[in-house]
């Protein structure tokens, strides 16, 4: 089945640094988005990147779409330590239905 | 901002026992949805719903498994007897069409 894939599983990165996590899919798809999870926590929305953008940002992320590549990257630009938690990409199916990946880790360091 | 809710947001129940969860989608959303997360797992889907009816659900939701929306705010999860490997984080979310889909802090529910 339609799977996000993130890449790297973790990441450790100082205060202040950029993190990049990217995420590759198998299908073709309506839209793609991203969600952080804080440790046991809810998932918090981020951003929807649709099939036909290329590129979106909000705040200090910023979000890439290469559909030819079944691929997106999410960016944390001026990372803080409150950045820390598991970010999942996710890809729509049939009725909006969501597709996670396993999610990359991020820890910033103070 | 509205949010999706979700009730108890931790259930300690026995093997065997029936549970329901609770969810409160956000009022104008037309499709709504449980996933689960087991501990350190991918969040997993369940089941979609919409126009008062399932309209997919995943190999996981097997009879012991239903939903209701027994009103027009409250999206519940039944799980009729439950198992040791159902305990999991349990997620609603929802979405108006085609957009964000908005997700509600989760039931943990731990099966002993």
């Amino acid at each position: 089945s339609q799977q996000g894939e993130e890449d790297p599983q973790a990441l450790s990165i100082q205060e202040g640094e950029n993190a990049t996590m990217n995420c590759s899919y198998k299908t073709s798809i309506n839209n793609l988005q991203w969600y952080r999870q804080n440790s046991g926590r809810g998932l918090v929305h981020l951003i929807l990147i649709r099939s036909n953008e290329r590129e979106k940002h909000s705040g200090r992320l910023r979000v890439t779409l290469d559909t030819s590549k079944k691929s997106s990257s999410l960016l944390i630009t001026a990372s803080r330590a409150a950045d820390t938690a598991s970010y999942f990409c996710a890809t729509d199916e049939s009725d909006y239905k969501l597709s996670f990946g396993a999610g990359t880790t991020v820890t910033v360091r103070a | 901002e509205p949010e999706v809710t979700q009730t108890p947001s931790h259930q300690v129940t026995q093997m065997g026992q029936e549970v329901i969860l609770r969810c409160v989608p956000i009022s104008n959303h037309l499709y709504f949805y449980w996933y689960r997360q087991i501990l350190g797992q991918k969040v997993e889907f369940l089941v979609s719903f919409y126009n008062n009816e399932i309209s997919e659900k995943s190999e996981i939701f097997d009879d012991q498994f239903s939903v209701e929306r027994p009103d027009g705010s409250n999206f519940t999860l039944k799980i009729r007897s439950t198992k040791l490997e159902d305990s999991a984080m349990y997620f609603c979310a929802s979405v108006r069409m085609g957009d964000t889909q908005y997700f509600g802090p989760g039931t943990r529910l731990t099966v002993l």
